[in-house]
């Protein structure tokens, strides 16, 4: 049973360009969580989705971020026109309901803007 | 304020020694509490978690949460190289893996 599967590993983008960052959760999980990890800081909360629907996307940056989990497929965090301030290492969890507090990570995205 | 405190560390501890990782929250309505090991490059692991205050025992590690003083911790017995990663605390006000509250993390280094 594959874990949480994230791609790309890393991810290198020059200032001004678009990153997209893939998630597949574990088998059988249909709630899915994006989580950014600053370096020196804590992981931070940004959007939670089930298929097809965003449930609360309360620590989204309001510009530029955006995401999504498609019927079918895996979920997209979509980065635009990324900034310097975007580097940093991109996680994405699952579980299996709502009312589940146990969440798989996957390895993450690490993204670098140059 | 940080809704969680977590000491930064390094922690630089022999083999065999028993290690104590802690937290503190703000928040009252904290009320499940999560301890995750991260090693270098990888994603969090989840290790234990409880629901409001009390232990939590498995194998080497055992959790802790007092509410009335907002502290969590989590001991590791028979501290082992392979401990050596970083320990992220977590809590949340739902039962739900959704808006976790992360600490900054501590980093161990277990000495052979």
């Amino acid at each position: 049973n594959a874990g949480v599967m994230q791609n790309p590993r890393h991810l290198v983008r020059r200032r001004g360009q678009e990153a997209r960052l893939r998630c597949s959760p574990m088998k059988g999980h249909s709630h899915v969580y994006w989580y950014r990890q600053l370096p020196e800081e804590g992981l931070k909360f940004m959007v939670y989705l089930q298929k097809e629907n965003i449930i609360d996307e309360s620590g989204m940056p309001k510009e530029r971020f955006s995401a999504e989990f498609p019927k079918e497929g895996p979920s997209i965090l979509r980065i635009q026109q990324v900034v310097r301030g975007d580097s940093a290492a991109y996680f994405c969890a699952s579980s299996l309901g709502t009312g589940q507090t146990e969440a798989f990570f996957g390895q993450g995205t690490r993204l670098t803007v140059v | 304020q940080k809704e969680v405190e977590q000491d930064p560390g390094p922690l630089s501890v022999p083999e065999g020694a028993i290690v104590s990782l802690n937290c503190t929250y703000s928040n009252s309505a904290f009320q499940y509490f999560m301890w995750y090991r991260q090693y270098s490059r990888k994603g969090p692991e989840l290790l234990m978690y409880t629901y409001s205050s009390g232990n939590k025992e498995d194998g080497r590690f055992t959790a802790q949460v007092d509410k009335s003083s907002k502290y969590i911790s989590l001991f590791i017995r028979d501290s082992q190289p392979s401990d050596s990663a970083t320990y992220l605390c977590a809590t949340s006000s739902s039962g739900s893996a959704r808006q976790l509250t992360f600490g900054s993390g501590t980093q161990l280094t277990v000495l052979p």
